[in-house]
């Protein structure tokens, strides 16, 4: 089993479509949370960190389980320039704070 | 201002060639780490330095050595290079390594001929 997994998508949604995405992951003493989004060719960006208690920032909406090991983010009211990979991203205590990036998911918002 | 700059942008080596790549952050943070991305993967950790000291080393070879002069800097040097390393190089840096924020550069596109 991944250490991190999450669906590869792509998932294709009309603009205005609400999308989530869900992320596993193996290790129950996993620290900390986060979702990147990447674009073709550029780096990671920080999109939001998660919490067990959720988080939102506009249209994003973050959750994490640590009970079911699973982290979501719910993308409402897509547009355009949301296409893009999402990468969720897991710390992991063992090693050190080992940082493990899932593979990916990616999203296609079509006009 | 979570800016993280690295040089160069763009990199061709031959296998015999030996080259740095740099990356320089001056939001105060204390860990720095450098990460390889292949097309179409996720980036994959290779190294870490938390206060200037290298804290994980993801068994990478030896032809790929980091140093950190400073709180600010992160080189990574390159010798005797495969065709296969040849991938997108990711700096990011965070206040701290014990799971806090990354903030990444944008990577120097490494080609090795």
């Amino acid at each position: 089993r991944k250490e991190v997994e999450q669906d590869p998508g792509p998932f294709n949604v009309p603009e205005g479509a609400t999308v989530a995405f869900n992320c596993t992951y193996s290790n129950s003493a996993s620290q900390s949370f986060f979702w990147y989004r990447q674009d073709c060719r550029k780096e990671p960006k920080l999109l939001m960190s998660v919490y067990s208690s959720g988080n939102e920032d506009g249209r994003f909406t973050a959750q994490l389980n640590r009970a079911s090991q699973y982290i979501s983010l719910l993308i409402r009211d897509s547009k355009l320039s949301d296409s893009a990979t999402y990468l969720c991203v897991v710390n992991d205590r063992r090693g050190g704070f080992k940082t493990i990036f899932g593979a990916g998911t990616r999203l296609f918002v079509k006009a | 201002d979570t800016e993280v700059t690295q040089t160069p942008k763009h990199l061709v080596m031959g296998m015999t060639n030996k080259k740095s790549l740099k990356c320089e952050q001056h939001m105060g943070h204390r860990a720095m780490y450098w990460y390889k991305q292949k097309a179409k993967k996720p980036p994959e950790l290779m190294f870490v330095y938390s206060y200037e000291k290298l804290s994980i080393n993801e068994s990478v070879p030896s032809r790929f050595s980091p140093e950190c002069p400073n709180s600010s800097l992160l080189n990574l040097h390159l010798h005797a290079l495969q065709p296969e390393d040849s991938a997108l190089y990711l700096c990011a840096s965070s206040q701290v390594h014990r799971g806090s924020e990354q903030y990444f550069g944008p990577g120097t596109r490494l080609t090795v001929t």
